[in-house]
């Protein structure tokens, strides 16, 4: 299966610990982003890749939230000092480099903070 | 801002045609998404239209956009059991946000009777 992969599916944590949680995009795929859902709703876009550069962040990401993408393939997204209120699914997505291009989503990491 | 409204639930008998409305505030979008989600699991991408185009049809899937209401509608033909899940709306940014930021809806929640 050559879709966007996701690792871990589940993570469990304690609150005031960090996680790293780690996409792998479709290959020829430049662009990359994370979207974040809770609940009963839908996605809400968090940051965007084009290649190593990121372009864009949502006021939702605060400071205790970072991504990267140093080599412009892999992605990881950190949360330093979790809260409960960022338990959520991590959902990212990949998208060939053309304004037409739809995004195609992984099967998302789902964060619980306990 | 942009805003995504969709019903949050629709029960159909398999067999029948399923039809889910969203509608979408964003005059300026230039491409509408109809993603499928099932529990646990992360979006699929179903089908999607560009602004320009009145309907688009893909096997048993019917995209009607009507761009004077905002009111996008994706019509299922022959429901299947296998069709029930969580069908999100989503619309694309128009000028200057390129297709990264999607707004979704909260999604239609379809249930298909045996």
């Amino acid at each position: 299966d050559t879709g966007v992969s996701q690792d871990p599916r589940h993570k469990i944590t304690k609150r005031g610990q960090n996680v790293t949680f780690r996409c792998d995009p479709i290959s020829e795929h430049n662009r990359l982003y994370w979207y974040r859902q809770t609940l009963g709703q839908g996605p809400e876009f968090l940051t965007y890749f084009q290649n190593e550069a990121q372009l864009e962040k949502s006021r939702l990401l605060s400071d205790r939230f970072s991504a990267e993408r140093p080599k412009g393939s892999f992605s990881t997204l950190e949360i330093q000092r979790t809260e409960q209120g960022d338990s959520a699914m991590y959902l990212c997505a990949s998208s060939l480099d053309r304004g037409t291009s739809p995004l195609h989503f992984g099967n998302g990491t789902r964060l619980t903070v306990t | 801002g942009e805003d995504v409204e969709q019903s949050l639930f629709l029960s159909v008998r398999e067999g029948d045609s399923s039809v889910i409305n969203c509608t979408y505030t964003d005059s300026s979008s230039t491409y509408l998404y109809w993603y499928k989600q099932e529990p646990g699991a992360g979006l699929q991408l179903l089908t999607y239209i560009f602004s320009n185009m009145d309907m688009k049809q893909d096997q048993r899937l019917t995209v009607l956009l009507n761009k004077k209401d905002k009111h996008l509608s994706l019509r299922i033909a022959d429901t299947q059991t296998g069709d029930s899940a969580i069908y999100f709306c989503a619309e694309s940014g128009g000028s200057g946000a390129g297709s990264y930021q999607l707004t979704f809806g909260k999604g239609t929640k379809l249930s298909v009777i045996p």
